[in-house]
């Protein structure tokens, strides 16, 4: 069974520093892999995705997140955080499905803060 | 596009009543799902429905929990009788297969039930 794996509860980075959030995955065939943020009372959105190709993904937000198949990961990164991005962050493996459709798995989530 | 749409907001139930969830996916998209989050357990996959078809309903903790998808554009979730430990917040996810994976969350539904 697929499983996601984020090794971070909670992490603290001052504004303005970089960030990088861990993601460790499983799962036997090709991933499909996500990662969502939630801020607080909000569902969750979208922050980009890999299916295939270019291992380096950029999303929404100047976040950015690599896949790395050797190390079954996908961290995200961002070269400088803004206060704004203080929320929690999913990531989250797909899975094709034969009855149809597509299932996702969530990690636990880190919860970022940010320090001005 | 208004995006994925449930309702109510907030719910506060007493113990033993039931409880109604609602959800209207994005126009076109072809599964829904519905998650449950709470800070013990995160995020938890009730159910999900492919082509208003509920596909796996294993995630649904007990047999007070149902669901339903009559149309594309609409779908229940009830708890019968509701219990203090269904307080969570539920969501709602749409997603068009077999394009994209993506899922697009409602903003969700806190319950309370006291």
């Amino acid at each position: 069974a697929q499983s996601v794996t984020q090794p971070d509860i909670h992490i603290t980075v001052s504004e303005g520093a970089s960030l990088e959030l861990r993601c460790n995955y499983s799962y036997g065939a090709t991933p499909y892999l996500f990662w969502y943020v939630q801020s607080p009372g909000q569902g969750l959105q979208l922050l980009l995705k890999y299916f295939s190709g270019d291992t380096l993904v950029q999303g929404i937000k100047g976040f950015e997140a690599e896949f790395k198949r050797s190390q079954s990961s996908f961290n995200l990164r961002k070269p400088s955080v803004h206060w704004s991005d203080a929320a929690e962050y999913f990531c989250a493996v797909g899975e094709v499905l034969t009855g149809g459709g597509n299932k996702l798995t969530f990690g636990t989530g880190t919860q970022l803060k940010v320090e001005l | 596009d208004a995006g994925v749409i449930q309702s109510p907001r907030h719910e506060v139930t007493e113990m033993g009543q039931e409880v109604t969830l609602r959800c209207k996916p994005i126009s076109g998209h072809n599964s829904l799902f519905w998650y449950r989050q709470t800070m013990m357990r995160g995020l938890e996959l009730l159910i999900y429905f492919n082509n208003n078809v509920p596909i796996d309903d294993s995630g649904m903790p007990e047999d007070r929990f149902s669901a339903k998808m009559p149309n594309a554009s609409f779908s229940t979730l009830k708890i019968q009788p509701s219990e203090p430990r269904d307080s969570a917040v539920y969501f709602c996810a749409s997603s068009f297969v077999p394009v994209n994976y993506g899922y697009t969350f409602g903003s969700g539904t806190r319950l309370t039930v006291v």
